[in-house]
């Protein structure tokens, strides 16, 4: 299986501040044949189902922020929440899909 | 409006058997792939396995493997979920998903979700 590590496990941001959550993947999700990396980011907020937020590293779900962007290629990828709102107090998650897919262990985001 | 609505909560003995389903409604059924994820209590989420309806095609994570049974009905637009024999260590959030993006594959993201089934195991 690929694991998803990412970094930190939680951190403390104040409001409209911007805040990078970290992914890397234990071998290489970039697919050859169409130049996309295989991850996507979830944002899941207490007693709530995750919600899809980017795929293919860096393509917003419909209806997504544009202060949510991704990054990255290979095995290193990152999400930014450009300013923080106090909404997006949430459990962030990164997952592979480019074989059976994993989860990355979470990222707790805190308003400062 | 494409929807995924599960069962309600169970609570469980160690050793009783288990079916909770996830229906699907505002699309076609057998033309997308539909999954499970569980989170125990407090902690993420893990990618248990996936069917498409159209044809039976499963597909299970090595974790999950043996441990649990995906399948699907068609005819009523319904997948599930099911054990044999429940242990206190199958406590969890289950829920159920469907991709819309991706490469057509049975690994693509969700997008759309069911609300979750609380299964509790208890003695």
């Amino acid at each position: 299986d690929i694991v998803m590590t990412q970094s930190p496990d939680s951190l403390a941001v104040s409001l409209g501040e911007r805040a990078t959550i970290n992914c890397k993947s234990s071998q290489n999700i970039l697919h050859s044949s169409n130049n996309k990396s295989y991850i996507a980011w979830y944002q899941q907020k207490p007693g709530q189902p995750p919600k899809l937020l980017l795929y293919w590293a860096s393509t917003r779900e419909s209806g997504v922020p544009d202060r949510f962007s991704g990054s990255g290629s290979g095995t290193d990828f990152t999400l930014t929440i450009g300013s923080l709102q106090a909404e997006d107090l949430a459990v962030y998650y990164c997952q592979q899909f480019y074989s059976t897919p994993t989860f990355g262990q979470g990222t707790q985001v805190e308003i400062k | 409006e494409v929807q995924l609505v599960q069962s309600g909560a169970e609570m469980k003995k160690p050793g009783e058997s288990l079916k909770i389903s996830c229906k699907g409604s505002g699309y076609r059924f057998t033309s997308y792939w539909i999954g499970w994820v569980r989170q125990l209590p407090g902690k993420g989420l893990e990618w248990m396995g996936i069917i498409y309806p159209g044809d039976s095609d499963t597909r299970y994570s090595a974790s999950f493997e043996g441990q649990v049974t995906i399948s699907a009905d068609k005819s009523i637009n319904t997948a599930y979920l099911q054990w044999t024999s429940l242990k206190a260590s199958d406590t969890a959030m289950y829920y159920c998903g469907r991709p819309s993006y991706g490469s057509g594959t049975f690994a693509d993201p969700f997008d759309y979700w069911g609300q979750g089934t609380l299964v509790t195991v208890s003695s």
